[in-house]
């Protein structure tokens, strides 16, 4: 099994509608991370989270809400989407100063 | 503030010829350095890191990176290309001064290897 797994793999919605996307993971890391990456753009932040009390938010929160429902579980929310929050999506996890670990993302079209 | 740059989108390279990926950062602390590689479809996959110590770092696949602090750079390199690296390679960058709080990514360069 996937050491950071992520669900869906894909997913298309309409306009206006509430998404979760979801991720575990199994590395025991305490710090975990939703990115987006868009061509040309690279991956941007958009929450990341130290802990189960502990969210914080990136460089591109609007629109997005985020929960941490225990340490190995951390959820993305979008509460209405709209087409340019199609994206390619990851969730990554890190401890301390080491490398962030990867899933392996979430395709979402929004139409 | 935190940033990097990988100032070329594309690189083509014959296979077997040495390889070069750019990446510059910027940070107020002392820099915690990473280059991954994305295949299509599929998440980030580390390929080396640079904490301290040598300036030249080996990770996966042959890959290695030259830490260069007087020119903010940690550009990656092999010595004999594969077609089976043609990919996009991320450069990222923790800031110490941040206290490592968040994951800098450059913007990408797609790795071109023709046979």
């Amino acid at each position: 099994d996937a050491d950071v797994t992520q669900t869906p793999r894909n997913r298309i919605t309409k306009t206006g509608k509430r998404i979760m996307l979801e991720c575990s993971q199994t590395k025991g890391h305490d710090r975990m991370y939703w990115y987006r990456q868009d061509p040309g753009l690279g991956l941007r932040l958009i929450y990341y989270s130290f802990d189960v009390k502990d969210i914080n938010k990136g460089e591109i929160s609007d629109g997005y809400s985020v929960s941490r429902q225990a340490q190995a579980k951390f959820s993305l929310s979008l509460e209405s989407a709209i087409p340019n929050q199609t994206a390619l999506y990851f969730c990554a996890t890190g401890r301390g100063g080491s490398e962030a670990f990867f899933g392996q993302g979430t395709r979402l079209t929004v139409v | 503030a935190q940033s990097v740059a990988q100032p070329e989108d594309q690189v083509n390279v014959a296979e077997g010829n040495p390889l070069t990926v750019k990446c510059t950062y910027s940070v107020s602390g002392n820099p915690y350095l990473f280059w991954y590689v994305q295949y299509p479809n599929r998440g980030l996959q580390f390929l080396l890191k640079y904490i301290t110590g040598d300036n030249l770092v080996k990770g996966s696949y042959g890959f290695e990176a030259e830490f260069n602090k007087s020119q903010t750079s940690f550009h990656l390199k092999k010595p004999s290309a594969l077609v089976s690296d043609s990919a996009l390679y991320f450069c990222a960058v923790r800031d110490f001064g941040d206290n490592f709080n968040k994951f800098y990514f450059g913007s990408g360069t797609k790795l071109n290897v023709k046979p």
